[in-house]
């Protein structure tokens, strides 16, 4: 069955410490790989995606994700985390197969100041 | 330019009642799809509408339907209600033909039932 999972629910950090949010999704031929952040409040806000190309990709606010096809992985990361991204991250792929999308269970990111 | 609207924001309904939740797309979208946020769990996908059909369905009883209309808005109904519908519903609007675009989601309708 196709499937994403996000290995951490809930990471704590203090500011200025580096970040990476693990996503693996099961085999399913061609994927479109997203990242997602919902702030509180907040409806949810595309961070990044992959679609084809440099597997390494830069997103808004400093993140970055990259795809490794190998491990079906697609994590995210950031060198320095600040207060202002304490959110709900969810990693989701779209198989080429259809156009609906599929999440993980999401991270809830929490930073202290 | 308007992003995706929904409405209501808010509904609390008792069990075995129907809702209609409703949804706009982004100016210029075509396609809706629909997805149920538990709390403390990701979107599930429910379906999605496009040219007025719907095109692919997710997991979810027959209890939950939809609707497209000719100006690309669209109507989620969910029939005798559960405890267990109780979520936050998302709309997420985006081209048909353009699926290496990514999808706009709204604010969500969040549904409470008694």
């Amino acid at each position: 069955a196709q499937s994403v999972s996000q290995h951490n629910h809930h990471v704590i950090l203090s500011e200025a410490a580096s970040l990476e949010l693990g996503c693996n999704y099961s085999y399913g031929g061609t994927v479109n790989l997203f990242w997602y952040v919902q702030y509180p409040g907040q409806h949810l806000q595309l961070l990044l995606k992959y679609f084809s190309g440099d597997p390494l990709v830069k997103g808004i606010k400093g993140f970055e994700a990259e795809f490794i096809k190998s491990k079906f992985s697609f994590n995210l990361r950031k060198p320095s985390v600040q207060w202002s991204d304490t959110a709900e991250y969810f990693c989701a792929v779209m198989y080429s197969s259809a156009s609906k999308i599929i999440f993980g269970s999401g991270t809830r990111l929490s930073i202290r100041p | 330019d308007a992003g995706v609207t929904q409405s209501p924001t808010h509904l609390i309904k008792t069990r075995g009642q129907q809702v209609t939740l409703r949804c706009s797309p982004k100016s210029g979208h075509d396609t809706v799809s629909w997805y149920q946020q538990a709390l403390g769990q990701g979107p599930q996908f429910i379906f999605q509408y496009y040219e007025e059909e719907e095109r692919q369905r997710g997991n979810f009883p027959d209890r939950f339907s939809g609707h497209q209309f000719p100006n690309y808005s669209s109507e989620l109904n969910v029939n005798a209600l559960l405890l267990g519908d109780s979520a936050l519903y998302l709309c997420a609007s985006s081209l048909y033909h353009f699926s290496n675009q990514p999808q706009h989601f709204g604010d969500g309708t969040r549904l409470s039932i008694l």
